[in-house]
């Protein structure tokens, strides 16, 4: 178990279709990341918010659009997907500001996503 | 941003002590140098953490030289567990940028009975 929970586990989707993931977390972090990991590869930072505001965008394609409605909370809406964006997306929060120094990431299980 | 570099793979047995070793020769001065532990299926998980010289805790050790350009994780008398990718990321965090949060190769351990 880890104290950052994203539903849902898996998500089947189409190229049409319109779906979000979802990340939590309740220790007080104020730095919440998207990650994106391919199978045998290492995880790929797409998106960084820092105190609810979006602070880092990995050039990610804008059919990925992340929301933080709050600092416990980020969302990963997606539209028009590619079989290619299939992957496991891991969310991650740190405790003050982002990135390591005495911050480190916390990482939930992921949501293994596949676009048909 | 500090690159880091670390062996693909490595084996090793039960109850051996492994040591896996990470070099970030442009290391900056506020960098520091974080440790994670990352099962199939599953996010990575935060092992150690350090500066300079060594870091203990519960699971490993941590030790930097004094030029801090290589680090060396310790696992002590692993177990089948164990078997695992690590990895060795470098960075402070404060500058704005992805610095620190960037996932290099990794290090594929594989131990056996």
């Amino acid at each position: 178990d880890t104290e950052v929970t994203q539903t849902p586990k898996h998500l089947v989707m189409g190229m049409t279709n319109k779906k979000s993931l979802k990340c939590e977390q309740h220790m007080g972090h104020r730095a919440m990341y998207w990650y994106k990991q391919k199978a045998k590869k290492p995880p790929e930072l797409m998106f960084v918010y820092s105190y609810e505001k979006l602070s880092i965008n990995e050039s990610v394609p804008s059919r990925f659009s992340p929301e933080c409605p709050n600092s416990s909370l980020l969302n990963l809406h997606l539209h028009a997907l590619q079989p290619e964006d299939s992957a496991l997306y891991l969310c991650a929060s740190s405790q003050v500001g982002q990135g390591i120094g005495n911050s480190p990431l916390h990482f939930g299980n992921g949501t293994r996503l596949t676009v048909t | 941003l500090a690159k880091t570099t670390q062996p693909i793979s490595m084996d090793s047995y039960e109850g051996q002590e492994v040591n896996i070793t990470c070099s970030h020769n442009n290391i900056a001065t506020n960098d520091y140098i974080t440790w994670y532990q990352q099962f199939p299926s599953q996010g990575p998980r935060f092992i150690i953490q350090g500066y300079k010289t060594k870091v203990t805790n519960e699971v490993a050790s941590l030790f930097i030289p004094a030029d801090r350009k290589s680090s060396t994780l310790s696992l002590p008398r692993v177990s089948l567990s164990d078997t695992a990718v690590y990895y060795c990321l470098v960075g402070d965090g404060s500058g704005g940028g992805a610095d620190g949060l960037t996932f290099g190769k990794g290090t594929h351990l594989i131990i056996q009975p």
